[in-house]
């Protein structure tokens, strides 16, 4: 039981290109999100998917976009990145149905756009 | 939308002292308040939350208080220790299977 998973840990983008961080959840969890962590800003909700088939914008969702692949899987996907998305992104996951919301988080990507 | 202020950004105790970490939030209808705690290069971690039925919840040294009315809650460390030095982070939200809307986080300090 791994919890939730994020590739790649590191990544190193030129202005201009593209990537996908990709997240994973073995928890049968419904719920999904992405944040990004910047130095001062705590953590900002980037889009979240309340369920499968279902997709959100959070706080900062300028410049990503997402796909919501199946209930296990959430990706995030910069099409032209800039250096104002250098950042640590973290992707989380939780239960409905339980009054909480509880959310587990998976160990960070960190981004370095030059 | 909902909005998540937190104080102090950071705060020194020494070892032994207690540390009390304070958030407001502006939706009255957030109803779940969770604290993380997130290690240097670690992941957040939740370490204790209360939801609005409830005033008051202890876990050992740590404890949450809320109030409902003023729309502020807050963590109380007790007799605080070194590994207690990390960022906290403080949230809100509606419901579960939504957003939680976070603080920007105390940075805590314990000296021996």
């Amino acid at each position: 039981n791994a919890g939730v998973t994020q590739t790649p840990k590191f990544q190193v983008l030129k202005t201009g290109q593209s990537m996908t961080l990709q997240c994973a959840q073995d928890m049968n969890h419904n719920s999904m999100y992405w944040y990004r962590q910047d130095p001062g800003m705590g953590l900002r909700l980037i889009y979240y998917s309340a369920s499968e088939g279902t997709t959100d914008k959070g706080e900062v969702p300028n410049g990503y976009n997402v796909s919501r692949l199946n209930k296990r899987e959430f990706s995030l996907r910069l099409e032209s990145a800039a250096p104002s998305q250098t950042s640590v992104y973290f992707c989380a996951s939780s239960r409905q149905g339980t009054g909480k919301n509880i959310q587990y988080f998976g160990a960070g990507t960190r981004l370095s756009v030059l | 939308g909902e909005n998540v202020e937190q104080h102090p950004s950071t705060l020194s105790v020494q070892e032994g002292d207690s540390a009390v970490i304070k958030c407001t939030y502006s939706d009255s209808a957030s109803n779940y308040f969770p604290w993380y705690k997130q290690e240097l290069g670690k992941r957040p971690q939740l370490i204790i939350d209360i939801r609005s039925n409830v005033g008051e919840k202890k876990d050992q040294r740590i404890a949450v208080t809320l109030n409902k009315t003023a729309k502020h809650f807050s963590l109380h460390i007790t007799e605080t220790q070194p590994e207690d030095s990390a960022v906290y982070f403080c949230a809100a939200s509606r419901q579960a299977g939504t957003a939680l809307i976070f603080g920007k986080g105390t940075t805590l300090s314990v000296s021996s």
